[in-house]
């Protein structure tokens, strides 16, 4: 079974901090995804990467920065947290069109 | 501009009816259509997808049925038990190798005994 796993299931953190989000897939995936999940707006995109070193801005990039050094490993960067992005953040690898697999998610809290 | 719409943000069904959730898309190039099922404080998991080639595809208790000229499809669940209450997000995809997935924005299904 395809495995993602993200660093954290919880995180409160301050505004103004740069927090680091970081995702694990074990399956050998290109594509790598990070989402946020917000009430009444689903999931949105805000980078995906198809390979090492590779990103490409999703459709809410502001705010954001990934790194993906290894092929198994995207990192989600928050360079100065606020408070609109406390939200659910889902990371995501696929290899095929068959879909996404995801983490179980990390609920950030910004105070 | 939200691609994919699902207009529904709650079902409610008793056990053992037809559950039907509904999605509709306005980009014509998606050609890959997915529906995830999440529970609360979990990520979504894949549960049945179809190509736009097909019409209908079928897994057991549920179906996805797509009709393409009125960019709408649809999931069915018969019959519906209690464990399928989850919120149920659609995706679409266009193929450009990517698999990058467009979301809508969720229907909760309530499924009681």
């Amino acid at each position: 079974d395809v495995k993602v796993t993200q660093s954290s299931r919880y995180l409160v953190k301050r505004t103004g901090e740069k927090v680091f989000l970081e995702c694990v897939q074990d399956m050998d995936h290109e594509n790598m995804f990070w989402y946020r999940q917000d009430p009444g707006l689903g999931l949105r995109l805000i980078y995906f990467s198809y390979d090492v070193k590779m990103k490409e801005k999703g459709d809410i990039p502001e705010g954001y920065s990934v790194s993906r050094e290894k092929k198994e490993r995207f990192s989600l960067i928050l360079e100065s947290a606020s408070t609109n992005q406390t939200s659910m953040y889902l990371c995501a690898s696929s290899l095929s069109v068959e879909g996404a697999f995801f983490g179980q998610g990390t609920r950030l809290t910004v105070v | 501009d939200q691609q994919v719409k699902q207009n529904s943000p709650s079902l409610s069904v008793q056990e053992g009816r037809i559950s039907i959730l509904n999605c509709d898309y306005t980009n014509s190039m998606f050609d890959y259509f997915l529906w995830y099922k999440k529970y609360p404080a979990e990520g979504p998991t894949f549960l049945i997808s179809i190509s736009s080639i097909k019409d209908k595809n079928e897994d057991g208790r549920f179906t996805v049925f797509l009709n393409k000229s009125a960019k709408h499809l649809s999931l069915h669940i018969v019959p519906s038990q209690p464990g399928d209450s989850a919120v149920y997000f659609c995706a679409a995809s266009v193929n450009t190798g990517f698999q990058k997935l467009v979301f809508g924005t969720g229907t909760r299904l309530l499924v009681s005994p």
